[in-house]
């Protein structure tokens, strides 16, 4: 069994296109996030819900808007793709914001 | 504030030979500490975790780590190096827990057979 699952694994799309990335966890945890790494494999948070509040906004462009429909579930859609949005992005989970997180396995986003 | 500093981007070994994977830490509060592996074309993975109980810290496939707040340092460490060990290792700290990781730049370790 998966714990947690992103759809898809690898997306490639244009500049200026509108696209989501699908997180969900069956671990019954309260919080989840998403996380950016770069080609440096630089990782970095961008945002986290608990309890399908947001409780972590880092500095992100607001065409990025992350939607959680329910605890298990943590989409993240962006609109107006631009190049430097090429990373790797990665859901995660915990039980609360203080425990363990568990890391899905990651959406290749390819901008050309 | 906090921040990780990794030395040393990528580290070779030697099969059988000791893994020192070095991490310095920086933080206004007491720190959660972490080491994450990342396998090729995979997700993170939690090897061990800090929280301020003992500073000897022993995780997953025989790594440990000593937290050592004389030299804010939280070195990974293991024996006798493994050919599936090869992988991107990452330091991560938290202040209060694991609501703001913040992550090192990574090491890649490669294992020389």
């Amino acid at each position: 069994d998966t714990a947690v699952s992103q759809t898809p694994k690898y997306l490639v799309t244009q500049m200026g296109n509108d696209k989501s990335i699908k997180c969900e966890q069956n671990l019954g945890h309260d919080t989840m996030y998403w996380y950016k790494q770069d080609s440096k494999k630089f990782l970095k948070i961008m945002f986290s819900y608990n309890n399908k509040e947001l409780i972590i906004n880092e500095t992100v462009p607001n065409r990025f808007s992350p939607k959680s429909p329910d605890k298990a579930h943590l989409n993240l859609h962006i609109n107006s793709l631009e190049l430097g949005d090429s990373a790797v992005y990665f859901c995660a989970s915990s039980s609360t914001p203080e425990a363990e997180q568990y890391f899905g396995p990651g959406t290749r986003l390819t901008v050309t | 504030a906090q921040s990780v500093t990794q030395l040393g981007s990528h580290v070779s070994v030697s099969e059988g030979a000791l893994v020192l994977l070095r991490c310095n830490y920086s933080s206004s509060v007491p720190p959660y500490l972490f080491w994450y592996v990342q396998y090729p074309n995979q997700g993170l993975q939690l090897l061990l975790k800090y929280t301020s109980a003992a500073t000897l810290v022993k995780g997953i496939n025989g790594f440990e780590a000593e937290f050592k707040k004389s030299e804010t340092s939280f070195h990974l460490t293991k024996p006798s190096a493994h050919m599936s060990d090869a992988a991107e290792y990452f330091c991560a700290v938290s202040p209060f827990g694991n609501e703001k990781l913040t992550f090192g730049t990574g090491t890649r370790l490669t294992i020389i057979p």
